[in-house]
């Protein structure tokens, strides 16, 4: 079954300093997203791209972050400045369709801790 | 605003019992409806969705959802739980003409043997 692929499955940074999360969505996908899971708390929205463009941000998604499909296959969300509050479990999704008519694969996750 | 509300925060049910897993949504037009399971340490995954029709939908490992417009509800049920189902779940709605999806705060589900 095809999966979507996330590395590093955990990631510790120290407070400033910039981090690349990686995905490698389902290939024929065409909709890919980020969400973030603080601990204890919701599932939040980020981002979705399409198209090579962001189709739709959340307030979360600040100047602070930004995504980029550099290839065919990857599809990465950096974060410029860490901070602590940026500790979280980052989710890549992708979907063949958009959400509502499918629903998501989601990767395994990283597990980011900004120190 | 739309919202998705899990009343329980946990639940805990003896291997061979039924579940059955709350949700409530508020959303004005007809919604787009999902549950998904995470497992400790993995990813989530789409168990069911219901987009229109019967409003009894089948999913994966045995669960199944029924979709109750006048309540605005939309729970997870199976008839008999396995100690492998003891997971987070949660449920999700997607917002009309957007890409978004809204979760739940999820429902963490112990299974005691």
């Amino acid at each position: 079954e095809p999966e979507v692929t996330q590395t590093p499955s955990h990631q510790v940074t120290q407070m400033g300093q910039e981090v690349i999360l990686r995905c490698v969505p389902i290939s024929n996908h065409l909709y890919f997203y980020w969400y973030r899971q603080i601990l204890g708390q919701k599932v939040e929205f980020l981002v979705s791209f399409y198209n090579n463009e962001i189709s739709e941000k959340s307030e979360i998604f600040d100047d602070q972050f930004s995504v980029e499909r550099p290839d065919g296959s990857n599809f990465t969300l950096k974060i410029r400045s860490t901070k602590l509050e940026d500790s979280a479990m980052y989710f890549c999704a992708s979907s063949a369709l958009r959400d509502r008519d499918s629903g998501y694969t989601f990767g395994s996750g990283t597990r980011l801790t900004v120190v | 605003a739309q919202s998705v509300t899990q009343p329980d925060i946990h639940i805990t049910v003896s291997e061979g019992a039924s579940l059955e897993l709350r949700c409530n949504y508020s959303y004005g037009a007809t919604p787009y409806l999902f549950w998904y399971v995470q497992s400790p340490g993995q990813g989530l995954q789409l168990l069911l969705k219901y987009f229109s029709g019967d409003t009894l939908v089948q999913g994966i490992k045995g669960f199944e959802a029924e979709f109750k417009r006048s309540q605005s509800s939309f729970n997870l049920r199976k008839p008999s739980v396995h100690w492998s189902d003891a997971a987070e779940y949660f449920c999700a709605v997607v917002r009309g003409g957007g890409f978004k999806t809204i979760f739940g705060a999820g429902t963490r589900l112990f299974v005691k043997a």
